[in-house]
């Protein structure tokens, strides 16, 4: 069974003070790791596919890297528009699922 | 290019009754999934179809059923309503033959049952 565990749950963070975020997963063949942005009441918005270890993808303030064993989100000087619920997840291997992580709630401070 | 729709955006019921969720693809996107979403358990993976076949099916009762039609539009019904059964109701749609690409999500339907 695929299973996705995020770290932290929470994090604030000061504006301009860069983190990063953890996604480990455990599936029986890497098939992509999605990453998105999930702000209160809203549905997700995509932000990254990663399909191999080594891959990274950059978007504004966002940089996601992939190994075989967990993706890192990065987030570089963040503003307080950043703060949302970010969430990875994985597909099957029939690609008829997504498993989600529980995602982590940031919150950037001005 | 239109999102995926979902409606309505906020239910309340009474338990013991059914409900029906419904859900429009990006345009060209054949595979549709559902997802539940609370606050104790995250998101949920319900099922997914594509072509108007169910492919996959996850851990919920029988109560919860779906369909998809042919121009891919996609309904879930729920019924005998319970407490636990209020959420957000996620509806995801992607490009190919399935969620190995980019799945886009709808801004949900937000059901409360009392």
């Amino acid at each position: 069974e695929d299973q996705v565990t995020q770290s932290p749950e929470a994090l604030r963070l000061q504006e301009g003070e860069s983190s990063s975020l953890n996604c480990s997963y455990t599936v029986s063949g890497l098939r992509g790791l999605f990453w998105y942005r999930q702000d209160p009441g809203k549905g997700p918005e995509f932000l990254f596919t990663l399909y191999s270890a080594g891959e990274e993808k950059e978007k504004e303030r966002l940089k996601a890297t992939l190994t075989k064993k967990e993706s890192f989100l990065h987030i570089t000087a963040p503003k307080p528009e950043d703060s949302a619920t970010y969430l990875c997840a994985v597909p099957n291997n029939a690609g008829n699922m997504l498993t989600f992580g529980g995602g982590t709630r940031l919150m950037v401070k001005p | 290019k239109a999102g995926v729709t979902q409606t309505p955006r906020y239910l309340i019921k009474t338990r013991g009754q059914q409900v029906t969720l419904s859900c429009s693809p990006i345009s060209g996107h054949r595979s549709v999934s559902w997802y539940q979403q609370t606050p104790g358990q995250g998101l949920q993976f319900l099922f997914e179809y594509f072509s108007e076949t169910q492919r996959n099916k996850g851990n919920f009762p029988g109560r919860f059923s779906g369909r998809q039609f042919s121009n891919s539009r996609s309904e879930m019904n729920v019924s005998t309503l319970e407490l636990g059964d209020s959420a957000l109701y996620l509806c995801a749609s992607s490009p190919s033959t399935g969620l190995d690409t980019e799945a886009f999500f709808g801004q949900g339907t937000r059901l409360t049952v009392v």
